[in-house]
């Protein structure tokens, strides 16, 4: 196990709602990563979190936001909800060091599912 | 064109058969590589990364050509329990991981 944990497992929610989906770093781990799986497809990435600030993003619309808490835990909120916004929704902890480029390694959590009817 | 390329699969062979994973990338200046294993509806794990000299853990076998922008991964004696999707992963300038869509390994009996 990674120590990284999401909740919830699993939701359904309908056109237009709002989401909102939860990720705990593993312990000592201060940055906080977020992909996107469509089915069949690799993981896309959607932002990550470095000391409670947005410090990347990919190329996903103004309606995903996210926070990271001085816990370094993490939320993604989704608005406007659409159809094709049904995936699994991966958390990556990890821990940066205080060079520019020292990323080190990556790791997952279980994931949320998410089904947009 | 697309950041990371893959074969497209499904790889459907029996048990102690070797198989070849290759991969393309299109940043000449991406400067860390991985590959990463993912079961059916779990999470990706990092499997191994790959080093310019090429490196081996136990039956795998990563190799990356700069030239070529080019990785491939081989597994030799595969087992049941290799079946699984095959992530190549590129690591991007903002830290983030840039994945590949997979390939599917099923080994059968």
């Amino acid at each position: 196990e990674t120590g990284v944990t999401q909740s919830p497992t699993h939701l359904i929610k309908t056109r237009g709602q709002q989401v909102t989906l939860r990720c705990s770093s593993q312990s000592g781990h201060n940055t906080v990563s977020w992909y996107q799986q469509a089915l069949g497809q690799g993981p896309q990435f959607i932002f990550q979190y470095y000391r409670e600030e947005e410090n990347g993003r990919g190329n996903f619309p103004p309606r995903f936001s996210g926070l990271q808490f001085p816990n370094y835990s993490s939320e993604l909120n989704v608005n406007a909800l659409e159809l094709d916004d049904s995936a699994l929704y991966l958390c990556a902890s990890s821990l940066r060091g205080t060079g520019k480029n020292s990323y080190n390694e990556q790791f997952f959590g279980p994931g949320t599912r998410l089904t947009v009817l | 064109r697309k950041e990371v390329e893959q074969d497209p699969g499904p790889f459907n062979v029996p048990e102690g058969a070797t198989v070849a994973f290759n991969c393309t990338y299109s940043n000449s200046a991406s400067q860390s590589f991985f590959w990463y294993r993912q079961d059916c509806r779990k999470e990706p794990k990092l499997l191994m990364s790959v080093y310019s000299s090429g490196n081996e853990d136990g039956r795998f076998t990563a190799q990356l050509n700069r030239a070529s922008q080019y990785i491939s991964l081989l597994i030799r004696d595969s087992k049941l329990s290799d079946s699984a999707t095959y992530l190549c992963v590129v690591k991007g300038s903002q830290g983030n991981l840039i994945f590949g869509k997979g390939t599917k390994l099923s080994v059968k009996p």
